[in-house]
């Protein structure tokens, strides 16, 4: 079984300044690695995945994400943040093959505020 | 070309009542999944369908749930004996292939309300 962690229910930001949203995971397999968000009354949308190779993944908008299996954590970052960007962000995971329920297993979220 | 729909987009009923909420996937897309979204948490994965068939309900809270998928496109969740807490918004997404590395395309949901 899979389960995901992101200890920031919110964050507040400025605009153009930097973020982090932080997600940790607990897997007894590996696993692959998703961040979605979720805009006001829109469905999800997905920003960028790791499946293998460099641990830093580029997604839309601006962000990127890095994958460190050691400290087994999947941060989302983007350098300089817009008002646009105010959203509802999920870390979701998924096993490389068996070893848990087929869909996604998501955190609760972290709702990230952008202030003027 | 057209997202996943979900029809009604908000569905109000009374409790014991019996409910269906539909999900139109992407043309073509053959894994369907449904997740239910309680207020404040994330995303909680219900079922998985490959093709016809449910390849795992293991997510299904009780035997109140099922869904179908007669013909491997448009499906249904049916909730028997609505309790209040069923209420939550139902996601649909779909992917091309049951490949994990696919991504999932998420519908906008359903809001069920059980008074």
């Amino acid at each position: 079984a899979q389960s995901v962690t992101q200890l920031d229910s919110q964050v507040p930001v400025f605009e153009e300044a930097p973020v982090e949203l932080r997600c940790n995971y607990s897997s007894s397999v590996s696993v692959y690695l998703f961040w979605y968000v979720q805009y006001p009354n829109q469905g999800l949308q997905l920003l960028l995945k790791y499946l293998s190779g460099s641990t830093l993944v580029k997604g839309i908008n601006g962000f990127e994400a890095e994958f460190n299996k050691s400290q087994t954590s999947f941060h989302l970052r983007k350098p300089s943040v817009h008002i646009s960007d105010t959203a509802e962000y999920f870390c979701a995971v998924s096993p490389y093959s068996g070893g848990g329920a087929d869909g996604l297993t998501f955190g609760k979220g972290t709702h990230l505020i952008i202030q003027p | 070309g057209a997202g996943v729909s979900q029809t009604p987009s908000n569905k109000v009923t009374e409790k014991g009542k019996y409910v269906e909420l539909r999900c139109d996937p992407i043309s073509g897309h053959t894994a369907l999944y449904w997740y239910r979204q309680s207020l404040g948490q994330g995303p909680e994965f219900l079922i998985y369908f490959q093709g016809t068939g449910a390849a795992d309900d293991s997510g299904l809270p009780n035997d109140r749930f099922f869904a179908v998928r007669p013909e491997g496109s448009v499906s249904t969740l049916k909730i028997q004996r609505t309790e209040r807490g069923d209420s939550a918004v139902y996601l649909c997404a779909s992917s091309q292939t049951r490949d994990y590395t696919d991504t999932q395309y998420f519908g906008p949901g359903t809001r069920l309300t059980v008074l």
